[in-house]
């Protein structure tokens, strides 16, 4: 079963700080590697994404590092802000499904404290 | 431009009850998905459908659960005889294609069901 695992669980950083949540995965047959922020009460939302041919993408202060061999990609959220505070989730897109299904991380709630 | 709709927010049905969870995908978007999210747990698919047709419905309960997505009208998510153990929160996603060059779903707010 294709299975994308997800840590930490949760994470408490100061203001300022660097936040880092990593994924790893099970199955090499991804091709499209999203990660999603969901505050309390609405629905996910894209923050940034990553094909698995690049190997670093950086959009503001978030940036997704992505490891082919080992199977692990990352968000990096720099200088932390209190407004950051959410649930992140990692998902990855199996190759060759029939549509746009997405396999998702079990998520990580980071509290940034001012 | 108003995002992906879902109604009702909240949902509370007794054991035994049927569950109707709508979904009105943005504008121009055909394509919709359907994940549930349990307490404590990332979200997990569970249908794919495009106007009138189901793409891909792998994740869905084998029994109690269907979806339909018609010509007209919302995609509608069924479930029949609920249980406590289908207390959940249920999203829609649309997203204007299925499949090809780098996309992202778009998000309802959920509809959160409590089965007592």
């Amino acid at each position: 079963q294709q299975q994308v695992k997800q840590s930490p669980q949760s994470l408490i950083v100061q203001k300022g700080g660097i936040s880092i949540i990593n994924c790893a995965y099970e199955n090499t047959a991804f091709d499209y590697f999203p990660w999603y922020q969901q505050f309390p009460g609405k629905g996910p939302a894209l923050l940034i994404a990553i094909r698995p041919d690049v190997s670093e993408k950086k959009e503001g202060r978030f940036t997704i590092s992505f490891n082919k061999s080992a199977k692990q990609f990352s968000l990096h959220i720099m200088d932390s802000q209190p407004g950051d505070s959410a649930t992140y989730f990692c998902a990855a897109r199996p190759l060759n499904n029939q549509g746009g299904k997405l396999i998702f991380g079990q998520g990580t709630e980071l509290s940034v404290k001012p | 431009n108003a995002g992906v709709m879902q109604n009702p927010r909240h949902l509370v049905r007794r054991r035994g009850q049927e569950a109707r969870l709508r979904c009105s995908p943005m504008k121009g978007h055909s394509h919709v998905y359907w994940y549930r999210q349990l307490p404590e747990e990332g979200l997990k698919f569970m249908v794919y459908l495009q106007k009138e047709n189901i793409i891909d419905e792998s994740g869905m309960p084998k029994e109690r659960f269907s979806a339909e997505f018609p010509k007209e009208g919302p995609s509608i998510l069924r479930i029949q005889q609920v249980v406590r153990g289908d207390s959940a929160a249920y999203f829609c996603a649309s997203s204007p294609t299925g499949t090809g060059s780098n996309y992202g779903y778009t998000f309802g707010s959920g509809t959160r069901l409590t089965v007592v």
